[in-house]
């Protein structure tokens, strides 16, 4: 395990469709966050896990946007009726909880939704 | 609300010359402050950060970046930038306990060889 995972690393999926995207932190981290990234932007924060704990989702950016992380370990995304306007790269990052650098994220590859 | 702004969308230079990025943020309480790169084509990597302590920290490639609390500041500066450099860099801050992470909205670097 020498890093973040995510897939699909790319999505092409038509308006109305739901995705789906999968995030594998490195395996002893136990902190989970979801980024979106638009083009010329910064990540923008979506929410974040503690285990399986789901401990922010009011930045989610509307209920059609969910998380899981059933487990504890890998966790999934997932975009309902998808709109032109959530075209943008998902990231995913985690941390460990628990020692110095707990606040230190590292961050995955990204998966690339574009909405046709 | 925290937030960060980045004074420079887009720095353009040749390759020896010094870099100076700026980075200020709002945030009431005690922050972690951190500047993460991204090359071409790659993801998001940390280059330094601040916790607490010595408000001068220093990263990997020959990056360091000086917190000033009372100008809400934390630059990020290069004494000679390579063209290997070239990248975009975000500035971000953070709550004492990860709860809320904000990146700001990026600088791109062009060095020129």
């Amino acid at each position: 395990d020498t890093g973040v995972s995510q897939n699909p690393r790319h999505k092409i999926t038509k308006r109305g469709q739901n995705v789906t995207f999968r995030c594998d932190p490195i395996s002893e981290h136990n902190r989970l966050y979801w980024y979106r990234q638009t083009l010329g932007q910064g990540p923008e924060f979506l929410t974040y896990f503690q285990n399986e704990a789901q401990l922010e989702k009011s930045r989610l950016l509307s209920d059609r946007f969910s998380a899981e992380r059933p487990k504890g370990s890998f966790s999934t995304l997932e975009i309902q009726r998808t709109e032109q306007g959530d075209s943008a790269m998902y990231l995913c990052a985690s941390s460990l909880v628990g020692t110095p650098a707990y606040n230190e994220q590292f961050f995955g590859p990204g998966t690339r939704l574009t909405v046709l | 609300a925290q937030s960060v702004s980045q004074h420079n969308h887009h720095v353009i230079l040749s390759e020896a010359a010094s870099l100076e990025l700026g980075c200020n943020y709002s945030y009431g309480g005690t922050v972690n402050l951190f500047w993460y790169v991204q090359y071409p084509g790659q993801h998001l990597q940390l280059l330094l950060k601040y916790f607490s302590g010595d408000p001068l920290v220093k990263g990997i490639k020959g990056f360091e970046a000086e917190f000033i609390k009372s100008k809400f500041s934390f630059n990020l500066r290069k004494p000679s930038v390579q063209w290997s450099d070239t990248a975009e860099y975000f500035c971000a801050v953070s709550s004492e306990y990860g709860q809320n992470f904000v990146f700001g909205p990026g600088t791109r670097l062009s060095v020129l060889p």
